[in-house]
């Protein structure tokens, strides 16, 4: 099955500065790889996703790179802001109707 | 549009008794539901997989007689917690695949509390 690594676990950053979060996956199948902010208590929220079919994916201050060759992915952050503290965890699944196999989170603080 | 409303929200319970959580996709038909559970500071952990109309799927390691998982219609999924104890106190919550389209949907996370 699955298997999705996720570095590092903890990661502070000065507001304004950039944040960079990797993670790697084990099964060549997978094609969907999401992105998800999780507050205390409260469900994932989607933030990017990306698909196998791209290498690179921007939405705002978000951006999602994808090695397939290497079979890892990034989320990078720019501009950061104390609104961004959060945990953050990356998936893979080769969604077709099959689990999704989330990495082991990032806990992610912004200091202002 | 894919909304996935899960009941209740929190629960506390008293030691060996059961408590049963509800997922029910409100606006599409989820034939599919996956059941997380995530430990304090720790990441989300696929328990099991529930299929409409066939027994669930479980990953190693979850007991299937404590976990009860009902799937019985397109829009219903419960996760039944029978005999709980104190270690089973967790955040669950449950997710499915969007019908045609990338992604999944999660339900809002029950939060137990077994006393």
């Amino acid at each position: 099955g699955e298997n999705v690594e996720q570095h590092p676990s903890t990661l502070s950053v000065q507001e304004g500065d950039s944040a960079v979060i990797k993670c790697t996956y084990s099964d060549s199948a997978s094609n969907y790889f999401p992105w998800y902010k999780q507050e205390l208590g409260k469900r994932p929220q989607l933030i990017i996703d990306i698909r196998s079919n791209v290498g690179e994916k921007k939405d705002q201050r978000i951006a999602v790179t994808l090695n397939k060759t290497a079979k890892h992915f990034s989320l990078h952050i720019t501009e950061t802001q104390p609104e961004d503290s959060a945990v953050y965890f990356c998936a893979a699944t080769n969604n077709n109707n099959n689990d999704m196999r989330f990495g082991a989170g990032t806990r992610l603080t912004v200091k202002p | 549009g894919a909304v996935v409303s899960q009941h209740p929200s929190w629960v506390i319970c008293k030691s060996g008794t059961s408590v049963k959580i509800e997922c029910r996709s409100l606006d599409f038909q989820a034939t599919t539901m996956f059941w997380y559970r995530q430990f304090p500071k720790q990441s989300l952990m696929l328990m099991a997989t529930s299929n409409e109309g066939s027994k669930a799927t479980y990953e190693q390691g979850v007991e299937k007689d404590k976990f009860l998982i009902n799937h019985a219609s397109l829009t219903l999924s419960t996760l039944t917690v029978t005999s709980a104890h104190p270690e089973d106190s967790s955040f669950y919550i449950c997710s499915a695949p969007r019908t045609g389209a990338y992604g999944y949907t999660f339900g809002s996370g029950t939060r137990l509390t077994v006393v």
